[in-house]
This record gives structure tokens, sequence and C-alpha cells, in this order.
């Protein structure tokens, strides 16, 4: 009931290109669903996050998609660039006493090819 | 605003000996959570203090312990250390107007011989 499943692993990317990470979960009670990322050597860095309420939410080249009723969640990059190399987790947390308690995917090493 | 810090950075300890970690959240953060990062089971939640509480507990033996004080500094203990306890450790702040955001510090590199 409480995972969250990330897929795939690893994922290579040329320059330019638009990478997607997908995230499954059981939990229904899970009502906030964060991205983060990191990079070797330092603390994973929150990326964007949504709530259930909304489909879609855009910052800058990054995009969350959330189905509700697949109970899915995915990550966009797009026009992915060499910097954006890096290990990248999704998350999810329910509300309440729970504020604290963040349920991570198993991690997505991202590659991009310049 | 500074970020979350975390001392010490790396860590060397034996078998049988015991550690404290420590975790100083953003400024005004009332929350802190630990988690414990390592290549097989990935970000998996230790614990979380709020104003000093126990707020909730993960799936750790009793061995790993913690404590928060009136300035929302945190404190994380493991005693009688393991080799399975060799991970990255790491601290998140909370406290973020949308409610959930964590904010992560860079974390206690601990090895366990």
């Amino acid at each position: 009931q409480q995972q969250v499943k990330q897929s795939p692993q690893s994922l290579i990317v040329q320059k330019g290109g638009i990478s997607i990470i997908n995230c499954a979960y059981e939990n229904t009670a899970f009502d906030y669903f964060p991205w983060y990322q990191q990079f070797p050597g330092k603390g994973p860095a929150l990326l964007i996050a949504i709530r259930p309420d909304v489909s879609e939410k855009k910052e800058g080249r990054f995009t969350i998609s959330f189905n509700k009723s697949a109970k899915q969640f995915s990550l966009h990059i797009m026009d992915s660039q060499p910097g954006d190399s890096a290990t990248y987790f999704c998350a999810a947390l329910t509300g309440g006493t729970s504020y604290g308690k963040l349920t991570f995917g198993q991690g997505t090493i991202l590659t991009v090819h310049p | 605003k500074a970020g979350v810090t975390q001392t010490p950075r790396y860590l060397i300890k034996t078998r049988g000996q015991q550690v404290t970690l420590s975790c100083s959240p953003i400024s005004g953060h009332r929350s802190v959570s630990w988690y414990q990062q390592t290549p097989g089971q990935g970000l998996q939640f230790l614990f979380e203090y709020f104003s000093e509480t126990q707020r909730n507990k993960g799936n750790f033996p009793g061995r790993f312990s913690g404590r928060q004080f009136s300035n929302s500094r945190s404190e994380m203990n493991v005693s009688t250390l393991e080799l399975g306890d060799s991970a990255l450790y790491l601290c998140a702040s909370g406290g973020g107007t949308s409610g959930g955001e964590q904010y992560f510090g860079p974390g206690t590199r601990l090895t366990v011989t």
C-alpha cells in the first residue's frame, strides 16, 4: 500500500530531446507528489510537485502529468540538457500528521548526451 | 535564507560503536525528517520531528533514535552500529507554504567498518 514504483531505472537521451520518467502508486491517501533531482555527492533537491486536484503542472522545462484514476504520474523534461544528467526520484506523501513521511520511488538515472 | 546544514559530512565508525548526527533546518521550519539512502534500498524514511515531538516513525530498529531541540535543530543517534548501517543519512526540513515541501541537506556519509 505504501509503495511508489518508478520506471525506467535508467534513461539515455540526446541533448534537446524529451526525458520521460513514470511513477505509479497504490495508496489513494497520497495527496502530494514531488519530484527530486539528485547530483552525486549532494542531497535531493525539490524540483516540482503536484497535488491530485490538477492534472498537469509546468515549471520551465519541467512538467508533471498526473492521472488520478490510473494512480500514475510522470515527469517530462523538455529540451533536455547535459546539465540535467542526474538521478531523479518521484515521491508521495499523505497529508495531515504524515507531513514529513515521504515515500520514494527507486530512482531513475538520467544521462543526457551532448 | 540559509539551507539545511548537516554535520559532520563524513564519518567512519567501527561495528558496535554509536554515532550522533546533527541537522539544522531552514530558519522558521519546525519539521525535521530523517532518511537513510543506500544503493540497495533507496531512500527510506526514518522518523520525523515537529516541535520537539516525534510525529512519525519508519520501520527501523530501536537502535535508531532521534530528538529535536527547542530551536528545531535535530540529532539522530545510531547505537551498536552494524555494517549494514553504512549509508548516506539525509535530513529534510519542512515548513513550506504549500505543506509537504521538504528541503534536504547534503547528508552525512556514514561508513561502518
